[in-house]
């Protein structure tokens, strides 16, 4: 089991350009999550995929924020024209069903300059 | 709008002592209970699940789950400076969890 894994850790942006973060969840789980930390503040749900379904995206998910998960495997976040309001952690997480235990991996920290 | 409350803190106790955490949540329906420990500039670790009411024990972590109330503690006893972290409520219904915005905690030697 080697947990739910985000690519990259870091990344650091200028104001305007499009990043993409990965996210390659625990492999018998078919439920992954996107989330977005900013300090002092819970991780707040943008959007999430049963397989390869994307089910529901919160009001958060702005047009400039797309998510894929192709192959109900991996999936990638992109951010296009970044603003510095988007500088925050990025989590994933991953789940075997409804209503059980997500994990999480251990986060892309965005910052746009 | 679906809601998760917990005081932030910080909340301070001395090695050894039961460290109280306690969350209320808005949604009635919700079925599912959860609790993540998260260091600074770390990423959540489920600590503990609770699903019925009544206490879970996990070690030193006791979970305590009162639905009529709506209300979801954690407890932990002989706390250790180890323990100093923020500790973040969630909960689910049908849907993706929701998460308050945590407790700091900080065990003093």
């Amino acid at each position: 089991d080697t947990g739910v894994s985000q690519d990259p850790r870091h990344k650091i942006t200028k104001r305007g350009q499009n990043v993409t973060f990965r996210c390659d969840p625990i492999s018998e789980h078919n439920r992954l999550y996107w989330y977005r930390q900013t300090l002092g503040q819970g991780p707040e749900f943008l959007t999430y995929f049963q397989n390869e379904a994307q089910l529901e995206k919160s009001r958060l998910l702005s047009d400039r924020f797309s998510a894929e998960r192709p192959k109900g495997s991996f999936s990638t976040l992109e951010i296009q024209r970044t603003e510095q309001g988007d500088s925050a952690m990025y989590l994933c997480a991953s789940s075997l069903q409804q209503y059980t235990e997500a994990f999480f991996g251990q986060g892309t920290r965005l910052t746009v300059v | 709008q679906k809601e998760v409350e917990q005081n932030s803190g910080p909340l301070s106790v001395p090695e050894g002592a039961i460290a109280s955490l306690n969350c209320t949540y808005s949604d009635r329906g919700s079925q599912s209970f959860f609790w993540y420990r998260q260091y600074s500039g770390k990423s959540p670790e489920l600590i503990m699940s609770i699903y019925s009411n009544g206490d879970k024990e996990d070690g030193r972590f006791t979970a305590q789950l009162n639905k009529a109330s709506q209300y979801v503690s954690l407890l932990i006893r002989d706390s250790q400076p180890s323990d100093s972290a923020t500790y973040l409520c969630a909960v689910t219904r049908n849907t993706p969890l929701v998460f308050g915005k945590g407790t700091r905690l900080s065990v003093i030697a």
